[in-house]
């Protein structure tokens, strides 16, 4: 497809339960990013790749949540044993190397709701 | 000012009435400034990044500006129409410790145009 895309857009899950989250980034994007958007705030950095590479993880909130972009396209964010805290939409976002005037390209998020 | 604040929260407006909304953002090691359009439903869609003081952008009836000594921009819709309510979203980028990639958002303004 021509933009990023996020897998599942809804997901219920039973506190204490693992989930994972999947983003497809725009073909060629080396940079890819997530975001966490509670009820009520603006969204929040997770962490940042640069292809495979890790470079920022200071925005995980808890060493519940990992992320691997292991061949430096698809994206999996993994949160285990979720909380209630948890809930809130999931964004991802991509773009080409980074610049000033670089634009980031969101997906349309997955809602996480932990029951 | 050490986030990103946005004002008001929410606004209605009549078909055909112009608006204005307002980001406020650190001024201390200012790096780019962007606004984003978010539709229920869909992927924030990007509209401007700003990076010079006393930029002014302009996309159809949708035009910002930059003032980046005092930390603030405005963004405007002249002519509103339905398709336009949606969330507006800034995020500023700080050049600060090596991530600059990073986006702060504020909460966004919450724009519904009535017919």
């Amino acid at each position: 497809g021509a933009g990023v895309s996020q897998s599942p857009r809804y997901k219920v899950a039973k506190r204490g339960q693992d989930v994972a989250l999947r983003c497809d980034p725009i073909s060629g994007h080396v940079s890819l990013f997530w975001y966490q958007q509670a009820l009520g705030q603006g969204p929040e950095f997770l962490t940042y790749f640069q292809n495979e590479a890790q470079l920022d993880k200071s925005g995980l909130p808890s060493d519940r949540f990992f992320a691997e972009r292991p061949e430096g396209s698809v994206s999996t964010l993994k949160i285990q044993r979720t909380q209630q805290e948890d809930s809130a939409v999931y964004l991802c976002a991509s773009s080409l190397v980074q610049g000033v005037r670089t634009e980031a390209f969101f997906g349309q998020g997955t809602r996480l709701t932990v029951v | 000012i050490l986030n990103v604040e946005q004002s008001p929260q929410s606004l209605h407006v009549q078909e055909g009435d112009s608006t204005n909304f307002t980001c406020s953002f650190p001024s201390s090691n200012f790096y780019a400034l962007h606004w984003y359009r978010w539709e229920t439903a869909k992927s924030p869609e990007a509209l401007f990044v700003m990076t010079l003081n006393g930029d002014e952008k302009k996309k159809g009836r949708i035009s910002a500006t930059l003032n980046t000594k005092e930390g603030y921009s405005y963004l405007y819709i002249k002519g509103s129409q339905p398709e336009d309510s949606a969330t507006y979203l800034c995020a500023s980028r700080l050049n600060s410790g090596g991530s600059n990639y990073k986006l702060t958002f504020g909460k966004g303004t919450l724009l519904t145009v009535n017919p």
